[in-house]
């Protein structure tokens, strides 16, 4: 456990508001990622970072944005949400190119 | 085609037998290969993780890799009930700034029964 917290755990939001979830690690981890899970598609990377202020996109980066200000803390930011951001978002760190260790997760609903 | 791909399952063993899960993958420039347990409603747990070809032990836990046949697999020995989850396996690939993207299977449900 690398002492990662998500934050909130529960949201519901309607379409078009923009919505911030949060993630801090303890661990003091150079990488940090941001993961959605869904239903037969795995876990599949949006946004990562490699230090404090460097970010770049993943595979299914369209209408998110991140930021890092801080070495333990990342946000990703849906600008203005639709219902297919309904998903389960996990926040991962690593310090070197291997193992990744997954925070608790945000289930997120858009209605 | 998928880049990894897994049997969705359910996988069904007894206590106490060996369960073995296979993964697929399409690109051989992947470097790593991870195996994480995620249990219902939970986040995924890495089990271990393995870069050479052959065999690598943990307790109950040995990964095996097949670059050439581009296959990796999990067996877990004396299956307890406590193993039944989902098992998630992912490669990996170095990105641009450093750190690693992982791709994920969509995971083998594993139900070990009584």
């Amino acid at each position: 456990d690398a002492g990662i917290t998500q934050s909130p755990r529960h949201k519901v939001t309607e379409t078009g508001t923009p919505v911030t979830l949060r993630c801090h690690q303890t661990e003091n981890h150079r990488y940090m990622y941001w993961y959605r899970q869904d239903p037969g598609h795995g876990l599949r990377l949006i946004h990562y970072s490699y230090g404090v202020k460097d970010t770049d996109k993943g595979e299914v980066s369209d209408g998110y944005s991140v930021s890092r200000s801080k070495t333990e803390d990342f946000l990703l930011t849906l600008e203005s949400a639709t219902s297919s951001q309904t998903s389960v978002y996990f926040c991962a760190t690593a310090e070197g190119n291997y193992e990744q260790y997954f925070g608790p997760g945000t289930r997120l609903t858009v209605t | 085609q998928k880049e990894v791909e897994q049997n969705s399952g359910p996988l069904s063993v007894p206590e106490g037998a060996i369960a073995s899960l296979n993964c697929t993958y399409s690109d051989r420039g992947s470097q790593s290969f991870f195996w994480y347990r995620q249990y219902s409603g939970k986040s995924p747990e890495l089990i271990m993780f393995i870069y050479s070809n052959g065999d690598k032990e943990d307790g109950r836990f040995t990964a095996q890799l097949n670059k050439a046949s581009q296959y990796v697999s999990l067996l877990i020995r004396d299956s307890q009930p406590s193993d039944s989850a989902t098992y998630l396996c992912a490669v990996s690939h170095i990105l641009t700034g450093g750190g690693n993207k992982l791709t994920f299977g969509t995971g083998t449900q594993l139900k070990v029964e009584l």
